[in-house]
C-alpha cells in the first residue's frame, strides 16, 4: 500500500527553466510534509517542508505547494541549476502523534538539469 | 556544527551472520530514526527512539533490533542476515524544540552475499 507516491521516476528540464515534481498522498491523517533531495552514495539532503495549515511555503529558488484537497503537493525550483540534478524524494508524517517520528517515503523522480 | 555520522560507511557480510550498525545523532537531538533504502525505492521506516525508549517501529521481522545510549548515539541490530538485506541503511535525528524535519545521515552500505 503506497501512502505516498511520486508517479514521475524521472524528469529533464532546460537549466534557468522552472522544475516542477509532484507528489500524491493517500493518508488524510499526513499532516507536516517534506522534500528531500539525494545523490548517489549519500543520504537525503532536507530542502523545504510544509505543514498541513498552511498551502505554500518559500526557501529560495525553492517553493512547496499543498492542495489538501486533493492530497497532492508540488516543489518548484525556479532558476533550476546543474547542482539540482539528484533524486528528489517527497515525504510525509504523521505530527500530530508526539514522538511517532515515521516518515513515510515516495519512491523518488530523478531530476536532470540539461545546459 | 557535526551533522549525524554514520558508521561503519561499508559493509560486506555473509548470509546467516551479524551486523551492528552505529549512529551518532546532532547535538542536542535526542529523537533517532532507522530507515532501509533498497535500490530503486524510497526509505522504509524501521525504528524511532527518543530518550532511549522504542517508541515506533515499521514493519520488519524481529531480527531487526535497535537501541539508544545515554548520549543519545543509537545502533541497529540485524541477524542472521538474509541476501534481501542489502540496502542503505539511514540514520535521521530529530530536534524536539519545535521543527518536525529530520536530518539524515550519510547512510551504511550492507552488502550480504
Amino acid at each position: 500500500d503506497q501512502q505516498v507516491k511520486q508517479n514521475s521516476p524521472s524528469l529533464s528540464v532546460q537549466e534557468g527553466r522552472i522544475s516542477i515534481l509532484n507528489c500524491d498522498y493517500t493518508n488524510s491523517m499526513f499532516d507536516y510534509f517534506l522534500w528531500y533531495k539525494k545523490y548517489p552514495a549519500e543520504g537525503p539532503t532536507f530542502l523545504i517542508s510544509i505543514s498541513s495549515i498552511k498551502d505554500k511555503n518559500e526557501d529560495g529558488r525553492f517553493t512547496v505547494f499543498l492542495n489538501k484537497s486533493a492530497k497532492h503537493l508540488s516543489l518548484h525550483i525556479v532558476p533550476s541549476q546543474p547542482g539540482d540534478s539528484a533524486v528528489y524524494f517527497c515525504a510525509a508524517s504523521d505530527g500530530a502523534n508526539f514522538g511517532n517520528e515515521k516518515l513515510t517515503f515516495g519512491t523518488g523522480t530523478r531530476l536532470t538539469i540539461i545546459p | 556544527d557535526a551533522g549525524v555520522t554514520q558508521s561503519p560507511t561499508h559493509l560486506i557480510k555473509t548470509r546467516g551472520q551479524h551486523v551492528t550498525l552505529r549512529c551518532s545523532p546532532i547535538s542536542g537531538h535526542k529523537s533517532v530514526s532507522w530507515y532501509q533504502q533498497v535500490l530503486g525505492q524510497g526509505p522504509q521506516f524501521i525504528f524511532q527512539y527518543y530518550e532511549k525508549e522504542e517508541r515506533g517501529r515499521g514493519n520488519f521481522p524481529d531480527r531487526f533490533s535497535a537501541r539508544q545510549f545515554p548520549n543519545y548515539s543509537s545502533e541497529l541490530n540485524v541477524n542472521a542476515l538474509l541476501l534481501g538485506d542489502s540496502a542503505l541503511y539511514l540514520c535521521a535525528s530529530r530536534d524536539f524544540s519545535g521543527s518536525e524535519t529530520q536530518y539524515f545521515g550519510p547512510g551504511t552500505r550492507l552488502l550480504v552475499l
